[in-house]
This record gives C-alpha cells, sequence and structure tokens, in this order.
C-alpha cells in the first residue's frame, strides 16, 4: 500500500462548478497534511495546510481532514480555468529527526469553459 | 528576499558522469529534503535531512549522495551509479515541529542524460 493515495485523473470540472479532489493516507500517526498546486514544468506550490479534524476555508480552497477515516480531500469552488493544474497531496510522517513530507502521485485537474 | 535557489536550472551529464546539483535556503529552515519527479509522476522522495551533519535515505536513494555540512546548503551528487537519472529534481525545505511544517520548494533542475 502506499503512504499516500491520489487519483491520478484527469478530472474535468466545468467552469464556475466545484472541483472535489481527494487522498488517503497510511500513517495513522501523521499530523500534518497539505495540498500543493503544480503548472506542468514548474515547482509545486502550497495551497493549504491542515493540521487538526475538520474543514479550514481559504477564498475558494477549503481542505478537509478526518483522522479517523485517514482521509484529506480539497474543495475549489467556483473553478476558473487557472485552476486547471496537478494537485499534489503530502503528509508529513515519522517524528523528529526521521520525520519527512511524502507525496502522492498527483491528480490532474481540467476546468473547461 | 529570502527563499530556495536551485542551481543550474538545466544540466546534462555524459554516461558515467557524476553531477552535482545546488540548492540553497535563507529562510533559516532546519529541514531539507530531495524529490526526483518522472514525467506525469508525483514526487518521490531521494534523501532529507533534519539537522547539520545529518540525513536519512528516502524511498530512491540508490545512485544518489548527499552532504549538509551547512544549515543553508544541501547538496544532491547523481552518481554514475543512477542508471536512469533524467528527470525533474526539487529541493524543499521546512521548519522542524508539529504545526507549520509545510514544505517551500526551490525552482528546480531539469537533469537530461545526453
Amino acid at each position: 500500500q502506499k503512504e499516500v493515495e491520489q487519483n491520478s485523473g484527469p478530472l474535468s470540472v466545468p467552469e464556475g462548478a466545484i472541483a472535489s479532489l481527494n487522498c488517503t493516507y497510511s500513517d495513522r500517526g501523521s499530523q500534518s497534511f497539505f495540498w500543493y498546486r503544480q503548472y506542468s514544468g514548474k515547482s509545486p506550490e502550497l495551497i493549504m495546510s491542515i493540521y487538526s479534524n475538520g474543514d479550514k476555508e481559504d477564498g475558494r480552497f477549503t481542505a478537509q481532514l478526518n483522522k479517523a477515516s485517514q482521509y484529506v480531500s480539497l474543495l475549489i469552488r467556483d473553478s476558473q480555468p487557472s485552476d486547471s493544474a496537478t494537485y499534489l497531496c503530502a503528509v508529513k510522517v515519522g517524528y523528529s529527526s526521521a520525520s519527512k513530507i511524502i507525496f502522492g502521485s498527483g491528480t490532474r485537474l481540467s476546468i473547461r469553459p | 528576499d529570502g527563499g530556495i535557489t536551485q542551481s543550474p536550472k538545466y544540466l546534462f551529464r555524459k554516461e558515467g558522469q557524476n553531477v552535482t546539483l545546488s540548492c540553497e535556503q535563507n529562510l533559516n529552515h532546519d529541514a531539507m529534503y530531495w524529490y526526483r519527479q518522472d514525467p506525469g509522476q508525483g514526487l518521490r522522495l531521494i534523501y532529507y535531512s533534519q539537522i547539520v551533519n545529518d540525513f536519512q535515505k528516502g524511498d530512491i536513494a540508490e545512485g544518489y549522495s548527499v552532504s549538509r555540512e551547512k544549515k543553508e546548503s544541501f547538496p544532491l551528487t547523481v552518481t554514475s551509479a543512477q542508471k536512469n537519472p533524467t528527470a525533474f529534481y526539487l529541493c524543499a525545505s521546512s521548519i522542524m515541529g508539529q504545526g507549520g511544517t509545510e514544505a517551500f520548494f526551490g525552482q528546480g533542475t531539469r537533469l537530461t542524460v545526453v
């Protein structure tokens, strides 16, 4: 089982709709969770971080965390063509000097006009 | 400006050569990471370091080596033992601790074997 799993997509969503991206992780002790956006040929940029169960909202983005189900998601409201990118889920695993950040394989999102 | 600087942006390696990718950060972050990304794939962890003079192997460390002699610097050497090194290499850094530990990335180095 991969440590962080995402549906590779592509996920196609009409402009103005809600895009829903999902991620599961295997390390039950994980405490830190991140969503990154990556445009083709560029490095990943941080969208959201979430550390507690529940929802965290930032503008059009909402991250949701359910530690009991080992599930984290990202909702993008009012999707825009500029949101077309690959979205990477990342989880911090381990403790102290052995802690590391592991990434999923990413979900390609396409917003159609 | 604070940030992470990777150099060079593009690098070409001949068969059997060792090459070193530079990564420098002035964010005063303790942790630094190297990832490899192949086309259409996610990020795979090569090496990581939480403190100076200490580093750990990631999932795909074979054929790579690192050093962490200074907090600001974490160079990656791609050795001739790495048989398929063509990829996009990303360096990242973060603070240590339980909260606010997100990683920030440099602009990447694209390595091609010629």
